[in-house]
């Protein structure tokens, strides 16, 4: 069974703080994917890396893929209140995606 | 409305009744799924499948069965929910006729279940 753990659990940061959320396992993935999900709705996907050592940015929000993909960070700089919600990795293998527990972030003004 | 619909968004049951949630996508997407999200689990995959009348386990099938007749609608039974089965179900479809693991997935807004 592949397993994502996703650390912190839960980080609460005023706003223009930087953050960093990690995503670790001990299997290889074809491709991993960050998505953000907002109290009462379905997650929606952020960004899809599949190279090792891949790094992809979103505006303030940079993903990166470890070489070995087993793993990935994601990063906000300057937060803000909008970036609270809880934040999902999820590894792929074929066409199934295992999911982490998420990282539930709170960016206070 | 295009995109991806969940019915009913709330449901309170008995223990023992048959429940059916309902998940409907406008994008002829060949993929779907059902996943539940529980506190300390996150994510887990039910059921998916592939087309029309494919489908096949994922992580968590035991309680839960699914049909596919046609490609816009996946629903998921509970044929005799248990308390075990209280949770949020989200339904989701992929755009990808092989189903990459690139391939991005459209997820509803979730179906939120109370088995008393």
């Amino acid at each position: 069974t592949q397993l994502l753990e996703q650390s912190p659990q839960f980080l609460s940061i005023q706003e223009g703080e930087n953050l960093t959320v990690y995503c670790n396992s001990s299997s290889v993935f074809s491709s991993l994917q960050w998505y953000r999900q907002e109290p009462g709705e379905g997650p929606v996907l952020l960004v899809t890396v599949v190279t090792g050592g891949e790094v992809k940015k979103l505006k303030r929000l940079t993903f990166q893929f470890g070489d070995a993909r087993k793993d990935s960070s994601l990063h906000i700089t300057a937060a803000q209140p909008g970036d609270t919600g809880l934040y999902l990795c999820a590894g792929g293998s074929n066409y199934k995606l295992t999911f982490g527990k998420g990282t539930l972030l709170t960016v206070n003004p | 409305d295009a995109g991806i619909t969940q019915s009913p968004r709330y449901k309170i049951t008995e223990t023992g009744r048959q429940v059916t949630l309902m998940c409907h996508q406008t994008w002829s997407h060949s993929y779907m799924f059902w996943y539940r999200q529980d506190l300390g689990h996150g994510l887990r995959l039910i059921y998916y499948s592939a087309a029309a009348d494919i489908t096949d386990k994922g992580e968590v099938p035991d309680g839960y069965v699914v049909s596919r007749s046609k490609t816009e609608n996946f629903p998921l039974t509970l044929e005799s929910a248990t308390r075990s089965q209280t949770s949020v179900y989200f339904c989701a479809s992929s755009d990808g006729w092989w189903g990459s693991s690139t391939d991005t997935q459209y997820f509803g807004p979730g179906t939120r279940l109370t088995v008393l």
